[in-house]
C-alpha cells in the first residue's frame, strides 16, 4: 500500500463504547497528525507526533487518547463520546519540521477519513 | 495570531471556464509557508502546493496556477478550462514558525462546482 491510510472508513459508536481509529503511513516520514473536520467548520489539528513524542495537544477532551507506538502507526483511541463529537477523522504524515538547519513547514499527506458518528 | 480567509463559500462554473478560488492570510511572521488542498467528495485531502514566503512567484502547473502577492497578502489558485473532476472542497493553509512549528491553519475552504 502506498500513501496514507485509515480504519476504519466509517464508525458508528454508542456514547458507552470504546473504539479505536487507525492510521498508518508508508511515506517514510516522522510525524503524524490527528485532526477533526466537522460541518462549515475549519480542520482542527487534535494532535501531533514527532519521533513517536507527542508534541502538540490542542486542548483536546480526554475522552480522545492518541497513541503512536512507532513512526509508521498512529492510534486515537475513543470513549464515553458525546453526539457532538461527529465528524469525519483525518489522519496526516509529514516530514518533521525541526530540523538541524532551522524551520522548513513540509507538505502533510491525508488520509482518507474515518466518518464518525455518535449515537 | 495567524488566519486564513476563503470570503468564497462556494463557485459554480459552466465546464470550460476559468475560475480562480481566492485566500487572504494573517501573519505577523516573515517566515511563512502557504499551501493549497482539493478535498473531493471520497474525503481525502489532496496536496496541491506548496509556497514559502520568500519565493513570489507565480506558478504554473498544467491547467493550475497560483498567484502569490505578499502586498496583499493573497495567495490565490486559478483553474483554467475546468472540468468535472475538480468539482470539490478547496482548502487553503499558512504554516508559520511562531504559531507552533507543526500548526497549519486552515481555511474554511471553498467549494466548487463545475456543472457539465
Amino acid at each position: 500500500e502506498t500513501g496514507v491510510t485509515q480504519t476504519p472508513r466509517h464508525l458508528v459508536m454508542g456514547m458507552t463504547n470504546k473504539k479505536s481509529l487507525k492510521c498508518e503511513q508508508h511515506l517514510g516520514h516522522n510525524a503524524m497528525y490527528w485532526y477533526k473536520q466537522s460541518a462549515k467548520k475549519p480542520l482542527e489539528l487534535m494532535f501531533v507526533y514527532s519521533l513517536e513524542e507527542r508534541v502538540e495537544n490542542n486542548s483536546v477532551p480526554s475522552r480522545f487518547s492518541p497513541e503512536c507506538p512507532n513512526s509508521s502507526h498512529l492510534f486515537l483511541h475513543l470513549h464515553t463520546l458525546q453526539p457532538e463529537d461527529s465528524a469525519l477523522y483525518l489522519c496526516a504524515s509529514s516530514q518533521d519540521p525541526i530540523a538541524p538547519g532551522g524551520w522548513v513547514s513540509y507538505e502533510q499527506y491525508f488520509g482518507p477519513g474515518t466518518r464518525l458518528t455518535v449515537t | 495570531a495567524q488566519k486564513v480567509t476563503q470570503a468564497q463559500t462556494e463557485i459554480s462554473v459552466v465546464e470550460k471556464e476559468d475560475v480562480t478560488l481566492d485566500c487572504v492570510y494573517e501573519t505577523r511572521d516573515t517566515t511563512y509557508y502557504l499551501f493549497w488542498y482539493k478535498q473531493p467528495p471520497s474525503g481525502e485531502l489532496v496536496f496541491l502546493i506548496r509556497r514559502n514566503s520568500f519565493d513570489e512567484q507565480n506558478e504554473i502547473s498544467g491547467r493550475y496556477s497560483w498567484n502569490f502577492q505578499k502586498s496583499t497578502s493573497s495567495f490565490n489558485f486559478t483553474i483554467t478550462a475546468s472540468q468535472v473532476v475538480d468539482s470539490a472542497v478547496y482548502f487553503c493553509a499558512l504554516s508559520t514558525s511562531g504559531a507552533g512549528s507543526y500548526q497549519l491553519t486552515f481555511g474554511k475552504g471553498t467549494k466548487l462546482s463545475v456543472i457539465p
